[in-house]
This record gives structure tokens, C-alpha cells and sequence, in this order.
């Protein structure tokens, strides 16, 4: 159990485009999810909360005109770089929590996204 | 001010060798503290919650404690296979009953054969 699931797994797209990053839950309802970019041999930054049918919750410093997240089921967010550039270039990785029982808190992982600008 | 700091930033053991990571954290109203291993280039993989200090978990070479200031990850008996970053993340509730995670920087664990 507890399964997550991103997609893609590695993206590659010019500079100024919009990337979609899909973040699923396939065995059980999230009510929230998060998403976090992390830099090479550094850990997770968290960049803003998503709880299912409200707006997210944007950590300081993060634009959220830039990084659209979406969070219309409790299966599925999606993360949304517009007009991507080059210091975009990160891995961005999901998780997800609730509804499993006994097991407050636990965020479960997705296995992340490799996105390069070019 | 919350912080998570773990340690040591690296660690190389030979198979067999047994150690343990350290997890120490300044974060007030402590609601859970996680394990994650994490490969290069994948997400995090679920390993253990402690929710009290005293408590204990177990799974297989792997071994957890939690005290009031730290957190303690045994590895017994390790193999290559074992060789990942172990990833500390402290769980708070803040005033708004939002979730904060606030995750270390991770050791990075290399068993040699």
C-alpha cells in the first residue's frame, strides 16, 4: 500500500514553455499533498501544501504565479512550472498523506520528476 | 528557531560493520519524526515514525529510537544493498494546525563489500 506516482519521470523542454507534472495516489485518498524541488546532494525544500478542492499553500520565497498546483481530486495534484527557465531546472518530487489509519503524518513519496531547461 | 540537523554528513562502512546515524532536531511540539531512504534519483522511501520519546521500531538490518532531542537510526550487519541516503524529517503542528515537516540534509551511507 501506499503507493505513489509522478509523471513524467524525466522532462526536457525549451526555455519559456510550461511543463505539467501529474502527482497521483494509487491506493488510497490524499487529502493533502505536497510538492518539494531538490538540488543535488541537498535535501528537500518544501515549496508549497495542497490540500484537495482548496487553494495551496505556498512556502516563502516560492512564486506561485510560476509554480501552478492544482489539487482537484484526492488522487491527483499537479504541479505546473510556467515559462520555464533555466534555474527551473530541479527535481521535483511529490508526496502525499491522510487516510491511512494509525499513521499520522506520514508523508509517502512519489519517485520524482527530472526537469531540465534548456 | 526549527531545525533538523543530521549526522554524520557521510559515512562509509564495511559489510558487516555496524553503526548508527544520528538525528538531532530543535523543534518545539514534536507531533511525529521520520525515516526516509532515498537512491539517487528517486523519491524518498518510507522507513519508520517514532511519535514519543522511548519508542523503538525495527525492520529488518534497520533499528530506530527517538529521545526528547534525537533520533537514532542502528544499521546491524550491513550490506551493499543498504547503501542510500537516510533522510531525519520532524514533523510540527503550527498554530493554524497545518503541518510543518522540516527534513535534514540526509547522511549518505556507502557499505563496501
Amino acid at each position: 500500500g501506499a503507493v505513489v506516482s509522478q509523471h513524467p519521470s524525466r522532462v526536457i523542454c525549451k526555455s519559456g514553455t510550461s511543463v505539467k507534472i501529474e502527482c497521483r495516489s494509487l491506493d488510497f485518498q490524499a487529502t493533502t499533498m505536497f510538492w518539494y524541488r531538490q538540488f543535488p546532494k541537498k535535501s528537500l525544500m518544501l515549496m508549497a501544501t495542497s490540500n484537495e478542492g482548496s487553494k495551496a499553500t505556498y512556502e516563502q520565497g516560492v512564486e506561485k504565479d510560476k509554480f501552478l498546483i492544482n489539487h482537484a481530486s484526492l488522487t491527483l495534484s499537479t504541479l505546473t512550472v510556467t515559462s520555464a527557465h533555466p534555474e527551473d531546472s530541479s527535481f521535483y518530487i511529490c508526496s502525499a498523506s491522510g487516510g491511512l489509519a494509525g499513521v499520522f503524518g506520514t508523508q509517502y513519496f512519489g519517485p520524482g520528476t527530472r526537469l531540465t531547461v534548456l | 528557531e526549527d531545525q533538523v540537523t543530521q549526522s554524520p554528513e557521510a559515512l562509509r562502512l564495511q559489510e558487516g560493520e555496524s553503526s548508527s546515524l544520528n538525528c538531532s532536531y530543535t523543534v518545539s511540539g514534536l507531533r511525529g519524526l521520520f525515516w526516509y531512504r532515498q537512491d539517487p534519483g528517486k523519491g524518498p522511501e518510507f522507513l519508520f515514525t517514532l511519535y514519543s520519546a522511548g519508542e523503538e521500531k525495527e525492520k529488518e538490518r534497520l533499528k530506530a529510537t527517538l529521545t526528547k532531542k534525537e533520533s537514532f537510526l542502528h544499521i546491524t550487519a550491513p550490506k551493499p544493498e543498504d547503501s542510500a541516503t537516510y533522510l531525519c524529517a520532524v514533523l510540527r503542528v503550527d498554530q493554524t494546525g497545518a503541518n510543518n515537516l522540516f527534513f535534514g540534509t540526509g547522511t549518505r551511507l556507502t557499505v563496501i563489500p
